[in-house]
């Protein structure tokens, strides 16, 4: 039972533009959400996070937004950089425990 | 600040034989936590500790896997006897837990392969 999807498995995006993924869930108790980075051989590193309470949170290049209603939510990156070229899972979590998403495979193109 | 420690980084064994992983997390981490990530999906909890009590294993596949905290610290996952589908990465993570909701710190992982 997938709570936390991801339905786009990558994208690729011109440098300078702004780079979309999106996160759909499905537990309506899930109240913090985070984004982490994979580049390959490593773990996942720490993004950007934000609290159920917020509907924005905003750091540097990145945002992330929350739509509760929709049970839904995004990461922007503006502008994109061949850097950002990653795996991007997206976590939900209630009480202590985190539940990811399949992750998308973002590729930006110099 | 070093990060999370994992080794090894690959191991490569026959079905039916056991396997173990360990994880050195940030100093001064209360909570670790091991998942598996089966390739194509996300990491899926397996065990998280809390110091060295047991937090949650609902997902630990109790019949072959296991794993211990001693003193807090350092962390061991074994699995026994080893199975195809536990061909993974197995990710090590910690967390400071001020009472806060808390960032995990992944480690490198270690890749499995069953054959």
């Amino acid at each position: 039972d997938q709570q936390v999807k991801q339905n786009s498995p990558s994208l690729s995006v011109q440098e300078g533009r702004i780079s979309i993924l999106n996160c759909d869930y499905t537990n309506s108790m899930f109240d913090y959400f985070l984004w982490y980075k994979k580049y390959p051989a490593e773990g996942p590193t720490f993004l950007i996070s934000i609290s159920s309470i917020k509907d924005k949170n905003e750091d540097g290049r990145f945002t992330v937004f929350l739509n509760k209603s929709a049970k839904h939510l995004s990461l922007h990156i503006v502008p994109s950089q061949p850097g950002d070229s990653a795996v991007y899972f997206c976590a939900a979590c209630t009480g202590n425990q985190f539940y990811f998403g399949t992750g998308t495979s973002l590729t930006v193109i110099p | 600040e070093a990060g999370v420690a994992q080794s090894p980084r690959y191991k490569i064994i026959e079905k039916r034989q056991s396997v173990a992983f360990w994880c050195n997390p940030i100093s001064g981490h209360a909570t670790l936590y091991w998942y598996q990530q089966i390739l194509g999906q996300g990491p899926k909890l397996l065990i998280q500790f809390q110091n060295n009590g047991v937090v949650d294993d609902s997902q630990l596949p109790k019949d072959r896997f296991s794993a211990e905290r001693l003193k807090g610290v350092d962390s061991t996952l074994k699995i026994q006897p080893a199975k195809l589908e536990d061909s993974a990465v197995y990710l090590c993570a910690s967390s400071l837990l001020t009472g806060e909701r808390e960032t995990q710190y992944f480690g490198p992982g270690t890749r499995l392969l069953v054959l």
